[in-house]
This record gives C-alpha cells, structure tokens and sequence, in this order.
C-alpha cells in the first residue's frame, strides 16, 4: 500500500520568507514516482516537479527547489524567498513508476498562505 | 502541452437529479481516465479507474450505481451523478493518462464544482 504523510496543514509566512514544505512517503515499490502539486483558490491542479525513485540528486527551478531523500523517505519543498502568489495549497503525491494500473496518492496538502 | 478540459466548470442542481459532467483529452488520445473527488479543504480522493471501451474499476467505498461512468471514446470520458443529494456536492476533477516516450503522463482537468440544493 502506499501513503503519503504531509504532517504540516497550514504554514503562515510573511513575503520573502524561505518555506519548507515536508513530504514523507510509504511504498513497496522498488520504482516509484513522486509529484509536487500546486492548487490555488481557483482548484486546478498545477504540476510543479515529478521525480524518478531512482534520481536523488536535489532539483532547482527558479525560487523553487526539492530535496528528495530516499533514506528518510521523504521529499521536501522548498520555497525561497516567498510572495504572495504563492499562496495555495500543495499537495505531494506518489505513484508506482511502471504499470497500467499504477495510481496516483496524494497527502493532504499544506495550505500555505503568503502575507504581504 | 496536453490540454484536458471539464465540462461544465460549475453546476447547481436539486436534490434527486442526475448530473453529467464531460471531461476531454482535447490535443492527445488517453489510454486511461481517473476521476476524483475533493471535499472542502480535504485532499484528492480517487472514485474511478476506466480505460476506453470497458468498465470502470471503482474505488473501495464508491457506489458504482452512483457514479456512472462511461469511456466511449480515447478523448472523452463522462460521470454521471445519479439521484444527486446534498452529501454528493463537492469538486469533481479528472485526469487523462497517455504514453509518452516510455512514460505514463498524467493530465488534470480544471475541475468542475457541484453543489447539489
């Protein structure tokens, strides 16, 4: 079975701030893929990052960047230098990397609000 | 990039109607369709599975006779939410799933909101 545990439910920052957002995760597989997901107000999913079980190496992209740590089974969110829009909530979620009838476990999501 | 729309993007209806909600892979074919179900402030819950031409495969604790799905075709996949009650209004977002090099892509719909009066 799998499962994915986002301890945090709600982070409050002011603008600028650094914010981490944790992820850990549960699963048998030996291949797996795992996912970060921006909702805002308006309730689309927005893809952010999916990475391979097999890549360790930590991702940059912008002010974002995640960390990913197969040893704690955990993969990390961090947003550097936060503004407003990126309020949101943000779910992390995982997925077995190969067949047809892998599916997709999102945690609960951390609502992250930015105040100017 | 590949594009999945939703149809409609809000609905309102009595209690004991049904409901139909459309949801299109509209620039690529998907081998595979998910539907979800997101309460206020909770996360995205799977309902269903289906794959075109056949059955959907259902959720533990989702009433099949419920929530019609049909896959008709590889670009459009429809739920239907039979005899519709209050407890039933909530976000209904799907996702389309295709191969691409060698890789399961998945692709989220805009949602579309039911309230149920």
């Amino acid at each position: 079975a799998q499962k994915v545990t986002q301890a945090q439910t709600e982070i409050s920052v002011v603008e600028k701030e650094d914010v981490t957002l944790d992820c850990v995760y549960e699963t048998r597989d030996t291949t797996y893929y795992l996912f970060w997901y921006k909702q805002p107000p308006s309730g689309e999913l927005v893809f952010l990052i999916r990475r391979n079980s097999f890549d360790e190496q930590n991702e940059i992209s912008g002010r974002y960047s995640w960390n990913f740590q197969k040893s704690t089974s955990s993969f990390n969110f961090t947003i550097t230098a936060s503004q407003v829009v990126d309020s949101a909530v943000y779910f992390c979620a995982l997925s077995a990397r190969t067949g047809a009838n892998s599916k997709l476990t999102f945690g609960k999501g951390i609502t992250l609000s930015v105040r100017p | 990039g590949a594009v999945v729309s939703q149809h409609p993007s809000w609905v309102i209806c009595k209690s004991g109607t049904s409901v139909k909600i459309e949801c299109r892979s509209l620039d690529f074919q998907a081998t595979t369709m998910f539907w979800y179900r997101q309460f206020p402030k909770q996360s995205l819950m799977l309902m269903a599975t289906s794959n075109e031409g056949s059955k959907a495969t259902y959720e533990q604790g989702v009433e099949k006779d419920k929530f019609l799905i049909n896959h008709a075709s590889l670009t459009l996949s429809t739920l239907t939410v039979t005899s519709a009650h209050p407890e039933d209004s909530s976000f209904y977002i799907c996702s389309a799933r295709v191969i691409q090099a060698g890789t399961y892509e998945q692709y989220f719909g805009p949602g579309t909101r039911l309230t149920v009066t």
